[in-house]
């Protein structure tokens, strides 16, 4: 079965702090993995990542693949108290060579950032 | 807003009623996706359409479920004998199919949700 864990469940830290939120996956035919920030409504989008070891940048966040560890990496520096949220990380599967378009998400980070 | 878009963004409905979930996909977006999720969770995949055609369902999906998306463009996902274990947030994504974006993006694009409260 296809499974994705994200570590730690749960982060509390100070704004400016700087935070690395975990992503490993155990799939079958991995096509890409993408990062979502959700706050109390629908997930948004941050990245999709398919090729190891090239780090995707949007602002203070930053993600990177490691397709030999399974994993992925969230950074998030100089927090501020809008990045607090919950973190979803999901892995996008490949089928007959083609984008098969199911995510199998992870239980999600909650990040909490205090002024 | 051309995002996507569900309604209603809340139901409370009583065990054992029916209830039904509409959702609107980015208007270019040929995939369609209904995700659960409940509290402290990850959405959880329950079923998917390319255009009209329904290509997998989730073993959550039970009998009392029934998605359809009859034009290939806004769907439906209707819950039947509604029970208490129904209440979750019931999420739809849209997305392009691999291969038929200009800009090779194929992301999902998540609606608001529908809260659904069982009582």
């Amino acid at each position: 079965e296809d499974k994705v864990v994200q570590s730690p469940l749960s982060l509390v830290v100070h704004e400016g702090d700087t935070v690395t939120l975990n992503c490993s996956y155990e799939v079958t035919n991995f096509r890409s993995l993408l990062w979502y920030k959700q706050e109390k409504k629908a997930p948004t989008f941050l990245f999709m990542l398919t090729s190891s070891g090239i780090e995707k940048k949007s602002g203070r966040l930053s993600s990177i693949l490691d397709k030999k560890e399974l994993s992925s990496i969230l950074n998030i520096t100089a927090t501020q108290t809008g990045d607090s949220a919950i973190y979803l990380c999901a892995v996008g599967l490949n089928a007959g060579g083609t984008s098969y378009g199911k995510l199998t998400f992870g239980q999600g980070t909650i990040l909490t950032v205090h002024p | 807003d051309t995002g996507v878009s569900q309604d209603p963004r809340h139901k409370i409905t009583k065990r054992g009623q029916n209830v039904t979930f509409r959702c609107d996909p980015i208007s270019e977006h040929n995939r369609l996706y209904w995700y659960r999720q409940t509290l402290g969770q990850g959405p959880e995949f329950l079923t998917y359409f390319q255009n009209e055609a329904q290509l997998e369902k989730s073993r959550l999906l039970s009998d009392r479920f029934s998605a359809e998306r009859p034009k290939g463009s806004f769907s439906t996902l209707e819950i039947q004998r509604t029970e208490q274990g129904d209440s979750a947030m019931y999420l739809c994504a849209s997305s392009l199919r691999a291969g038929t974006s200009t800009s090779g993006n194929t992301e999902a694009f998540f609606g608001q949700g529908t809260r659904l409260t069982v009582v």
